[in-house]
């Protein structure tokens, strides 16, 4: 099956600065690539996705690449703020539409 | 409004008891997911169904059962509930890949945090 690792385990910036978290997936048929922002105590939401026919996709100040042929992709934040804290998972699609998700990454944004 | 339900919120329950968190999603999705998930930690598929009457065992193995009667509706049971148990219980719902071959993501439930004692 598909294996997803995810670094770092917790990152902590300071406010304005970037933060970049980093995947990488064992299924080269894995085709879709999410992101999920989990606030404490709250559900996991989809913040940015991408998919395998594009190398970067931009959204405000998160932007997401991909590379497929090293099997890696990674979010960036850009002008980080406090309200950006959170727990970031990453996630690659395997066989219809079944998810593998990383281990997380705790983001803390010193004010 | 169009989203994903789970309830209880909260559930506090004697061992031995026999339980039922509820999942249901008014999106019109036929894809369902369970995952277990200690709070802020790794996800973790316990369940998933692919549509009504169809129903697969995750990666983690887990002593609950679900069924799929209804598109909407999405139940996990845990007969006989110990400590190990003890948990939050995310649902989680998708469309697609459509027929083009388009992804989309999850959508997430609340979860329900789940305390055996």
């Amino acid at each position: 099956g598909e294996n997803v690792e995810q670094h770092p385990s917790t990152l902590s910036v300071q406010e304005g600065d970037s933060a970049v978290i980093k995947c990488t997936y064992s299924d080269s048929a894995s085709n879709y690539f999410p992101w999920y922002k989990q606030e404490l105590g709250k559900r996991p939401q989809l913040i940015i996705d991408i998919r395998s026919n594009v190398g970067e996709k931009k959204d405000q100040r998160i932007a997401v690449t991909l590379n497929k042929t090293a099997k890696h992709f990674s979010l960036h934040i850009t002008e980080t703020q406090p309200e950006d804290s959170a727990v970031y998972f990453c996630a690659a699609k395997y066989n219809f539409n079944k998810f593998y998700f990383g281990s997380g990454t705790k983001l803390n944004v010193k004010p | 409004e169009a989203d994903i339900y789970q309830t209880p919120r909260y559930l506090v329950i004697g061992t031995g008891k026999k339980i039922t968190l509820e999942c249901s999603q008014t999106m019109g999705h036929d894809k369902m997911y369970w995952y277990q998930q200690d709070p802020g930690m790794e996800l973790h598929l316990i369940h998933y169904s692919y549509g009504v009457n169809s129903t697969e065992k995750g990666d983690l193995s887990s002593e609950s059962t679900v069924s799929r009667i209804r598109t909407e509706h999405f139940p996990l049971t845990l007969e006989s509930a110990r400590p190990s148990h003890t948990s939050q219980y995310l649902c989680a719902s998708s469309e697609g890949p459509t027929q083009g071959g388009v992804n989309y993501g999850y959508t997430f439930g609340s979860g329900t945090r789940l305390t055996v004692v």
